[in-house]
């Protein structure tokens, strides 16, 4: 089976700016998480996706918004970027919920706000 | 205090040598991941585990639920074990069941 892919892998973007992020889960994998990871702060859980619902939400702000497609696919959204938005965004999938099952992580999608 | 505490933060091991790694926590959790990620950014699940032991090759983890504490041990380690180890618990209860909360990582150096 193919594993996780995201797109882009890298972008820059200006402050102000909107940002769409791409991920395609394994074949046959309905939950798909997203994730932030910096320097300063690690990993930080921003959502969760499963049937095409969201089942869990981090502690971001309403600026970072994500939607699932029925076939699994997912994207997230982020509105008028900051600075602090810089960072790697991972996303994983998992045959069921994420929290009780082993998740496959992505490449990540590196993001640069000038 | 972060709800996800691990030590050691930075490790060097010689090859050959038994490491371990721990993690503890202050929420109630309904499980608990252990996470390998290499220089280059990818993330590798070890483990998900809920209670007891599990085993693959050379990696064994463990969880202590009442004393809300994890450990990753690797024997016999090698260079290619070099990486973060990331420890990230599923918090349990009402509200924000499922989330999942990451420990900052241990970074693991094997010199040949």
């Amino acid at each position: 089976k193919a594993g996780v892919t995201q797109t882009p892998r890298y972008l820059i973007k200006t402050r102000g700016q909107q940002v769409t992020l791409s991920c395609s889960p394994i074949s046959g994998h309905r939950s798909v998480s997203w994730y932030q990871q910096t320097p300063g702060q690690g990993l930080q859980f921003l959502f969760e996706y499963f049937s095409e619902t969201q089942r869990n939400k981090g502690n971001f702000p309403g600026r970072f918004s994500g939607r699932q497609f029925s076939n699994s696919r997912s994207e997230m959204n982020v509105s008028t970027l900051e600075l602090g938005d810089s960072a790697l965004y991972l996303c994983a999938s998992s045959e069921h919920r994420a929290a009780y099952n082993e998740q496959f992580f992505g490449p990540g999608t590196r993001l640069t706000v000038l | 205090k972060n709800e996800v505490e691990q030590s050691p933060q930075n490790l060097t091991a010689q090859e050959g040598e038994f490491i371990t790694i721990n993690c503890s926590y202050s929420v109630g959790i309904s499980a608990l991941h252990w996470l390998q990620q290499h220089p280059g950014g990818g993330i590798v699940s070890l483990f998900m585990l809920s209670s007891g032991k599990k085993k693959h090759g050379r990696l064994i983890a463990t969880i202590n639920i009442q004393e809300k504490h994890s450990s990753l041990h690797i024997t016999a380690s090698h260079p290619r074990d070099s990486a973060v180890y990331i420890c990230a618990v599923a918090k349990g209860g009402e509200g924000s069941q499922g989330n999942l909360i990451f420990g900052k990582g241990t970074k693991l150096s094997v010199k040949p």
